[in-house]
């Protein structure tokens, strides 16, 4: 079973749309939720969230972790189309080797004009 | 700014060949990772290392091993290339959670 599990797998809106990408994961050893963004080559940071109920935000992108539920959103306002990318989850789990990763399958996000 | 470099954009090889996929990153970082990218799959850990000489199985070590003599320096090893090899590998470094990576190396083996 998947540990870091994304949703939706692709989605497709226009410019100006406001799009909230799902990421759930498991509890067990649970220590952090990264968000990536992935366009044509290498996936760039965009937030670490470890506490629940703080939203970080940068630009028109916000997060937010909710370890009760167990899953944190990406939100993107007033989309463009240079938004258009892979995001992706990722957990840090405590135990083995630190600051291993284990990414979800990601969300393909395309934005047309 | 952090930079890891890949040593190719694009490879093709033929079944059956050894393959090396080099990594350097320039910010003295601890740990290094490799991992392949494929539709619909995601991102898969193949090995990691913390430190020189170091290494770890991520989730699909067969078939790969790998080579840390220098830290700046984490090399994935195809020792016999196979067609269900065919993938994108993706090199990170970090010194903390925060991974930096690559531009990516798409290998085809035909």
């Amino acid at each position: 079973e998947d540990k870091v599990v994304q949703s939706p797998l692709s989605l497709v809106v226009h410019e100006g749309d406001t799009v909230t990408l799902n990421c759930s994961y498991e509890v067990t050893n649970f220590r952090s939720l990264l968000w990536y963004k992935q366009e044509k080559k290498a996936p760039t940071f965009l937030f670490m969230l470890t506490s629940s109920g703080i939203e970080k935000k940068s630009g028109r992108l916000s997060s937010i972790l909710d370890k009760k539920e167990l899953f944190s959103i990406l939100n993107i306002t007033a989309t463009q189309t240079g938004d258009s990318a892979i995001y992706l989850c990722a957990g840090h789990y405590i135990g083995g080797s630190n600051y291993k990763l284990t990414f979800g399958k990601g969300t393909l996000l395309t934005v047309n004009p | 700014d952090v930079k890891v470099t890949q040593s190719s954009r694009y490879l093709v090889k033929r079944t059956g060949e050894k393959v090396f996929l080099e990594c350097v990153q320039d910010m003295d970082h601890e740990n290094m990772f490799w991992y392949r990218q494929d539709p619909g799959l995601g991102l898969r850990l193949i090995y990691f290392s913390y430190d020189v000489k170091m290494k770890e199985k991520g989730d699909i070590p067969e078939g790969y091993s790998v080579s840390r003599e220098k830290k700046e320096r984490f090399s994935l090893i195809l020792e016999s290339a196979s067609t269900n090899q065919t993938s994108m590998y993706l090199c990170a470094s970090s010194s903390s959670y925060e991974q930096y990576f690559g531009p990516g190396t798409r290998l085809t083996v035909t």
